[in-house]
């Protein structure tokens, strides 16, 4: 299984609301990574988790919040976001030692903030 | 600091003929390369990625890169464009475990 996984492909929320997105792989990866994508831009890292820890926050404002409860999966908690917020969220996994391992990226979740 | 630059952020060939994608490494030692292809609301998928093994690497649709030290350079290569080749491309380069670093992309069209 090379699949990584994002729910939910959409989502539009209001700037008061509290949402999450998941992504989830099964590849025995122990990094992931969430990136932000904005129209006819390359992907821009927000955050990496290195054998579920916290190793890289590319100083993403606060009402982005990362969890790494397991392994396989990745949580973006959203509270609080504002229109420029709107993009495609990307979640990513590989292998975290060794320069040569590739990233398997989701399909992304596309969010709107109203 | 290790990064790529893509150059030409449009490039627009005649079905059937050569595509030709350009990257630009900068690094003090020879790092790894990839190249990814992104179809309009979908996520990333690797063509191909060059690790020192070979010099000419081969992936996926048809696609091939050749690393040439001496030109810091991974181009994109395919002899024949399909229509179904029309995306984003970008180039990336990962200098240390965790970290991956892209180019700006570049947009292939393909006309009929």
């Amino acid at each position: 299984d090379t699949e990584v996984t994002q729910t939910p492909k959409h989502l539009v929320m209001g700037m008061t609301n509290k949402k999450s997105l998941k992504c989830e792989q099964h590849m025995g990866h122990r990094a992931m990574y969430w990136y932000k994508q904005k129209a006819k831009k390359p992907p821009e890292l927000m955050f990496v988790y290195s054998y579920e820890k916290l190793s890289i926050n590319e100083s993403v404002p606060s009402r982005f919040s990362p969890e790494c409860p397991n392994s396989s999966l990745l949580n973006l908690h959203l509270h609080a976001l504002q229109p420029e917020d709107s993009a495609l969220y990307l979640c990513a996994s590989s292998q975290p030692s060794g320069s040569d391992h590739e990233q398997f990226f989701g399909p992304g979740t596309r969010l709107t903030v109203l | 600091a290790q990064s790529v630059t893509q150059l030409g952020s449009h490039v627009s060939v005649s079905e059937g003929a050569l595509v030709l994608l350009r990257c630009n490494y900068s690094s003090s030692v020879p790092p790894y390369l990839f190249w990814y292809v992104q179809y309009p609301n979908q996520g990333l998928q690797l063509l191909l990625k060059y690790t020192s093994a070979a010099t000419l690497v081969k992936g996926i649709n048809g696609f091939e890169a050749e690393f040439k030290k001496s030109e810091t350079s991974f181009h994109l290569t395919k002899p024949s464009a399909h229509m179904s080749d029309a995306a984003e491309y970008f180039c990336a380069v990962r200098p240390n475990f965790n970290k991956f670093y892209f180019g700006s992309g570049t947009k292939l069209n393909v006309k009929p």
